[in-house]
Order: C-alpha cells, then structure tokens, then sequence
C-alpha cells in the first residue's frame, strides 16, 4: 500500500484558492488517488478521485503530475465550512476483494473570516 | 453518491456489557465494508475488512473475538464489541465498496461509543 504524506495543518481565509499537496512516492500503476473530507464527529466525504492529469468536479480540482508521485487538491474560494480535515489516500479499489484505504494524518485546515 | 448509514449514532454502556453496530448500504449492494477506529484528534485506523458470506479479515493488533463482525448480507455488516471497557470508547466507522463499478468507498456517519 502506498504510503501517503501531507502537512499536517494549514490555515486560509474566506474567498481564497486554497491547494493541499500529498506525496505518494511509491503509488504502483494500478493506484488512485482519492481525497476525503472530515467534519468533527463525522465520517469522511468523498470530495474528488483521479489516476493521472487534472480531475474536476463542482467542489474541488486534482491536479496529479504524469510521474505520479504527488497530487494537489485545489479548493476554490474556501468558505467557513470548509474548516476540516482532508485525507490523500492512494489505493486500487476496483480490485474485486476491494482494497483496505490507509489513511494518513490527514491535513487539518483551518478557513478564517 | 451512494449512502451508508450507521446505528446507532452514540451508545453509553456499562463496562463488561456488549455493543452491537449495524452498518448498512441503503442503494447499492457491499460486497466489502470496512470497519475504523478513530480516537479523538486521531486518524482513522482500520480494524478489519468484511466480506459478504466470509470471515472477516483483522488488521495486526485487532482482537477478533472482542470485535465481532457479521456481513451476512450484501447491504448489512455489523460489529459487536464484546465486554466492553473505557478503553473501548472511540468513534467507530463503516465504509461500503460496491460489488461493480464503483470507485471508491462510502463512509457511514459514525457511531461514538462510550464506556463507562
């Protein structure tokens, strides 16, 4: 299982491009890359999953380089609400026995006013 | 996107009693879910993975008689910590992959479990 590392908190304010690397060094071929969204006392959200170039969807884009090693989530405009804690998890869930996620520390972001 | 939902949401419970938690996949069928723990500004951490009809499979460190896991079928897991104790008390998580096509897994909403 690839092993995942992200800062572990950052900080923004209201309206700005907020964007969160995760290293992947040893991501193997059949591999995605998936990002999690967690509010307190909740269970992650699916926010944005992609393999290679640039995924986007209404919430969030994910810039992935062709090497692979790395990807970028890039929220839009950060809001209050988006305070939480976002998981880079890589892994290839479309193997039939399904593959266990790992997760990592996570990045804890924090959107002031 | 797909829906799972836990129950119940939080439990208090007397220490050496047991706890049972239902997960479910209210529009697609599982054929895997996953069981985490997560302890308070912590990561979540996998306790064992469930496959429909089979025995589930512990992460290293996971006592399978203390938590006891059903999949008996393919929209319900469910996870009994048995004798519970303090030390016990954690979120607990489910998430739900489906048997085709889909691409990642759904996480329940969690259930806080409390030991006293």
């Amino acid at each position: 299982l690839a092993k995942t590392t992200q800062p572990i908190s950052m900080d923004s304010y209201e309206g700005q491009e907020v964007n969160i690397t995760c290293s992947h060094n040893n991501i193997a071929t059949n591999d995605y890359i998936t990002w999690y969204q967690q509010f307190p006392s909740q269970g992650p959200r699916f926010i944005i999953q992609g393999y290679k170039t640039k995924v986007t969807n209404e919430v969030a884009s994910l810039f992935i380089p062709a090497d692979r090693k790395s990807s970028t989530l890039s929220l839009p405009r950060v809001s209050l609400s988006d305070t939480a804690v976002y998981y880079c998890l890589v892994g290839d869930e479309k193997k039939s026995s399904g593959d266990k996620l790992t997760f990592g520390t996570g990045t804890r972001l924090a959107v002031r006013p | 996107g797909a829906v799972v939902s836990q129950h119940p949401s939080r439990v208090i419970c007397k220490s050496g009693t047991s706890v049972k938690i239902e997960c479910r996949s209210l529009d697609f069928q599982a054929t895997t879910m996953f069981w985490y723990r997560q302890f308070p500004k912590q990561s979540l951490m996998l306790m064992a993975t469930s496959n429909e009809g089979s025995k589930a499979t512990y992460e290293q460190g996971v006592e399978k008689d203390k938590f006891l896991i059903n999949h008996a079928s393919l929209t319900l897991s469910t996870l009994t910590v048995t004798s519970a104790h303090p030390e016990d008390s954690s979120f607990y998580i489910c998430s739900a992959l489906g048997a085709s096509g889909q691409e990642t897994q759904y996480f329940g909403p969690g259930t806080r479990l409390l030991v006293l």
